[in-house]
C-alpha cells in the first residue's frame, strides 16, 4: 500500500527560528509532490509543487526539497512568523494509483509558531 | 485567478433532508474533485471528474450524488446523510494533460456540514 507519512505530528518553535517539516512516501515513482497550508476550519492552499524531475522549489521563505531515492521530502520555512501557525500537509502523486490527478494525503504536521 | 468558490459556507440538515453543495472554477480547469475531510484527518477523495465525465468514484455510499453540469461547475447533492457524514467536504480543481508532473491541484474553502 502506497503511503504519505508526516513526522512530527506537531511541532511548537518561537518565532524567528527556521521551521523543518518532513514528509516520506513509499514509492519512488510519482508524478509530483505538492505541499499545502490549512489553517484551523478551512481549505488547502497550496504552497509549492515540486515535479518528480526537479529537487527543490522556492517560493519566499519557503524551500521544498525532494529526494525520490530516500522518498523524502522536506520543507523548509525561514523565520517563523505566528502568521506561520497552521498545519502543513504533504501530498503525492503517484504513477502507479494515478488516476485523473489522485493525491495520497499525509497526516499533516500541526505547526505553532510563539511570539 | 487562482480562485475555487463553494457555498455555503455552512450546512446544518436533518437526517431526512436534500440539499446541495456547490463549487464554481474559472481556470479553465478540466478536472474537479470533491473531498472529505474529519477533524484532524487528511482530505480523503470521494470523486474525481474529468471533461465533465465521472472518472473516479471511491467506493463513495449513493446518499451523496455528484454532478457536473459544465466545465466550470460540480454540484454534490446530499440525501438521506448520517450524523457520521458530518465533515468539511472540499472542492479542488486542476488542469488535465499530458505533463501530469504540473498539475497543481487547487481547494476551495469548503462547506462545513453538520448532520443532525
Amino acid at each position: 500500500k502506497q503511503e504519505v507519512t508526516q513526522i512530527p505530528a506537531a511541532l511548537s518553535v518561537p518565532e524567528g527560528e527556521n521551521l523543518v517539516l518532513n514528509c516520506s512516501f513509499t514509492d519512488s515513482a510519482i508524478y509530483n509532490l505538492q505541499w499545502f497550508r490549512q489553517d484551523p476550519g478551512k481549505g488547502l492552499t497550496s504552497l509549492l509543487l515540486i515535479q518528480s524531475s526537479q529537487r527543490e522549489q522556492t517560493s519566499g521563505r519557503l524551500n521544498a526539497s525532494l529526494d525520490k531515492s530516500s522518498g523524502r521530502s522536506t520543507l523548509y520555512i525561514a523565520a517563523s512568523q505566528p502568521g506561520d501557525s497552521a498545519t502543513y500537509l504533504c501530498a503525492v502523486r503517484y504513477i502507479s494509483t494515478d488516476s485523473w490527478g489522485k493525491l495520497q494525503f499525509g497526516a499533516g504536521t500541526q505547526v505553532v509558531v510563539t511570539p | 485567478d487562482t480562485e475555487v468558490t463553494q457555498t455555503p459556507k455552512h450546512l446544518v440538515m436533518g437526517m431526512t433532508n436534500k440539499k446541495s453543495l456547490k463549487c464554481e472554477q474559472h481556470m479553465g480547469h478540466r478536472a474537479m474533485y470533491w473531498y472529505k475531510q474529519k477533524a484532524k484527518k487528511p482530505p480523503e477523495l470521494m470523486f474525481v471528474y474529468s471533461y465533465e465525465k465521472l472518472s473516479i468514484n471511491e467506493s463513495v455510499p449513493s446518499r451523496f450524488s455528484p454532478e457536473c453540469p459544465n466545465s466550470s461547475l460540480l454540484n454534490l447533492h446530499l440525501h438521506a446523510l448520517q450524523p457520521e457524514d458530518s465533515a468539511l467536504y472540499l472542492c479542488a480543481s486542476s488542469q488535465v494533460g499530458r505533463e501530469r508532473g504540473k498539475n497543481i491541484q487547487y481547494f476551495g474553502a469548503g462547506t462545513r456540514l453538520s448532520v443532525l
